[in-house]
């Protein structure tokens, strides 16, 4: 299994742009994370979707984040007008069965706002 | 304040040595977890322990829980280079269905 994929790896943005990242969870599971790591903040869970439906959102830091999950094997993670508090890494995770299970993690996409 | 909190915030030991992080959290379980994460990667499962266990092995780890003391340990023995990294404990939040993770130990393995 390749894994939980997350695209871009990297992205560098302006200012007052939308920014857009993506996650492929590992085929078969059914709930999918998304968290953001920062030095101050450590990892913070932003949202997770069980069976493609968001079933928690209260760590979505405001109206500027918003999270789709259309099916089982994509979600994304869109910022609009990113800010440059928002610069971090994004961890898309995935598992199956209770949400507290072992969770599988991605790479991470490291943004930088400008 | 954080569920899970990791003590020490980072370790420096000598290859060979054993490692000991530990972490304290405040509500009631299903199960805690260890992960660990190199610098730039994403985090990595190492164990899950539930509330009725008391100790657990795997490997090289170690891992300890006390629901009394809401407390839990993770023993890495005969450290390596390759053990450097940070480790994090989560814990679920019983009723709230997620996991919570805390701020981490940074352990450095000295060659």
């Amino acid at each position: 299994d390749a894994g939980v994929i997350q695209s871009p790896r990297h992205e560098v943005t302006e200012m007052g742009q939308e920014v857009t990242l993506r996650c492929k969870p590992i085929s078969g599971h059914n709930s999918l994370f998304w968290y953001r790591q920062t030095m101050m903040r450590g990892l913070e869970l932003l949202i997770y979707f069980n069976n493609n439906v968001p079933i928690d959102d209260s760590g979505m830091p405001e109206d500027r984040f918003s999270a789709k999950m259309p099916n089982a094997s994509f979600s994304t993670l869109k910022i609009q007008p990113s800010e440059p508090r928002d610069s971090a890494v994004y961890f898309c995770a995935s598992n199956v069965g209770y949400s507290y299970n072992e969770q599988f993690f991605g790479p991470g996409t490291r943004l930088t706002v400008l | 304040s954080q569920q899970g909190e990791e003590d020490p915030q980072a370790l420096s030991i000598q290859e060979g040595e054993n490692a000991t992080m530990n972490c304290s959290y405040k509500t009631s379980i299903n199960n805690l977890q260890w992960y660990r994460q190199n610098s730039g990667r994403g985090l990595v499962h190492l164990i899950l322990i539930r509330s009725n266990e008391r100790e657990k092995h795997s490997g090289r780890l170690r891992v300890t829980l006390d629901t009394s003391k809401k407390s839990s340990s993770l023993l890495i023995t005969a450290s390596r280079a390759a053990d450097t990294a940070s480790y994090f404990c989560a814990t679920d939040l019983q009723g709230a269905q997620k996991l919570v993770f805390g701020q981490g130990t940074r352990l450095t393995i000295n060659p």
